[in-house]
């Protein structure tokens, strides 16, 4: 069965220091999707970033960057030199090719960045 | 528009009474979703629309909650008789069919809708 297990409930960080999210799925296809989805105080879910199970290369996009390793099934998110309006949940998530590609989230990680 | 939009933002209602909720996905995109978030559950999958083929009902929790997409645009979730626990944010997101690309198609969601049951 797929899961996406993200331990960290709640993370807490002065401004500047960098963050690592985590990020462990679990699924039987071999070709699969990963993403990350940002929800701020208002609520709404935007999009990150998303990644296909055969391609490892990590990514960075600014101040963020992912470190995808199949070998441990885990899709980590880092945040260097945080600010207060990266303050957010975040959620990983996993959709499986030709499983109606729903997402299937995981729990979320709470950030909080304080100046 | 140019983002995923839904309404009501938010609604309160009686418990048993019946609710709509409204989602107008990105122009162009034939794939639509419904996602509910509560505390209790987390994200989880609803319902999947995709052009004419026949929906993903399977995420539906009871059969109280029913979905239509008309004219392959917008779509309106109904649920009947609402309990307490029916209690959450509903999202909507849309997306380019599936296999548009080599890759999976990126869901984007609407602001939701924050349905309160008394």
């Amino acid at each position: 069965a797929q899961k996406v297990t993200q331990a960290q409930t709640e993370i807490s960080v002065v401004e500047k220091e960098d963050v690592t999210l985590d990020c462990v799925y679990e699924t039987r296809d071999t070709t699969y999707y990963l993403f990350w989805y940002k929800q701020p105080p208002s609520g709404e879910l935007v999009f990150l970033i998303r990644r296909n199970s055969f391609d490892e290369q990590n990514e960075i996009s600014g101040r963020y960057s992912w470190n995808f390793q199949k070998s441990t099934s885990s899709f980590n998110f880092t945040i260097t030199a945080s600010q207060v309006v990266d303050s957010a949940v975040y959620f990983c998530a996993l959709s499986e090719a030709g499983n109606t590609d729903k997402l299937i989230f995981g729990t979320g990680t709470r950030l909080q960045v304080f100046p | 528009g140019a983002g995923v939009s839904q309404s009501p933002s938010n609604k309160v209602t009686e418990k048993g009474k019946d609710v709509e909720l409204r989602c107008d996905p990105i122009s162009g995109h034939t794939a639509l979703y419904w996602y509910r978030q509560s505390l209790g559950q987390g994200l989880e999958f609803l319902i999947y629309f995709q052009g004419n083929s026949a929906p993903d009902k399977s995420g539906l929790p009871s059969d109280r909650f029913s979905a239509e997409r008309t004219g392959g645009s917008v779509s309106t979730l109904t649920i009947q008789r609402t309990q307490q626990e029916d209690s959450a944010v509903y999202l909507c997101a849309s997306s380019l069919p599936p296999g548009t690309s080599s890759l999976q198609e990126t869901q984007y969601f609407g602001p939701g809708t924050r349905l309160l049951v008394l």
